[in-house]
């Protein structure tokens, strides 16, 4: 089946690094995706992966992908108040021609 | 990049009235559209799939004489919300691809938001 799992909130200080996790269990996804959503707005597409790499780095954002255990996480470094936001790990799966999401992570930066 | 433009972005209707959201690639011809809907703390679900030129595809559960789907040129698809009722009220959101191929192909409109009154 397809699932998407991922925990609802995160908080983290300024400056620090922030960690968000995602598990998923279709074997058969072909990209698997970080999109940011700010309150009111549509989604913002973060970073991507193709399923046969394991690390995709891009500036402040570095993606891990660990197919064997089907685990994704979006490290974002220096967190900034404007990271505040709600983040969606999603994954593709091409036979099925769409995406499947999580129910997204609010990211949540202390002072 | 490619951008989508989806309007309008916030809607108030009456109950029982029927509203048309739009959809719009604006500088790439959209194969292949989407819509989806998100509940509040929830993640988005998929509604449907429309493909230019067909019939749209319906996720189970979705009524299709509900939520009527266009995608009648590359550029629009249009989704109506006929005889709206107050369930109906949440974010709507659109996305476009150009490509099948593409990985990052997936653009997002700004969302709508309906409120059924």
């Amino acid at each position: 089946g397809e699932d998407v799992e991922q925990s609802l909130f995160l908080s983290v200080r300024e400056g620090d690094s922030s960690v968000i996790n995602c598990t998923y269990t279709d074997s058969s996804s072909t990209y698997l995706y970080w999109y940011k959503q700010e309150p009111g707005a549509g989604l913002q597409l973060l970073t991507y992966i193709f399923s046969n790499m394991d690390m995709k780095q891009d500036q402040r954002l570095t993606v891990l992908l660990n197919k064997k255990d089907k685990h994704l996480s979006l490290r974002i470094a220096d967190t900034q108040t404007g990271d505040s936001a709600i983040y969606f790990c999603a994954e593709s799966i091409y036979r099925d021609d769409k995406i499947i999401f999580g129910k997204g992570t609010r990211l949540h930066i202390l002072p | 990049g490619a951008v989508v433009s989806q309007h309008p972005s916030r809607v108030i209707c009456k109950s029982g009235t029927s509203v048309k959201i739009e959809c719009r690639s604006l500088d790439f011809q959209a194969t292949t559209m989407f819509w989806y809907r998100q509940f509040p703390k929830q993640s988005l679900m998929l509604m449907a799939t429309s493909n230019e030129g067909s019939k749209a595809t319906y996720e189970q559960g979705v009524e299709k004489d509900k939520f009527l789907i266009n995608h009648a040129s590359l550029t629009l698809s249009t989704l109506t919300v006929t005889s709206a009722h107050p369930e109906d009220s949440s974010f709507y959101i659109c996305s476009a691809r150009a490509d099948r191929g593409l990985s990052a192909g997936y653009t997002f409109g700004s969302g709508t938001r309906l409120t059924v009154v």
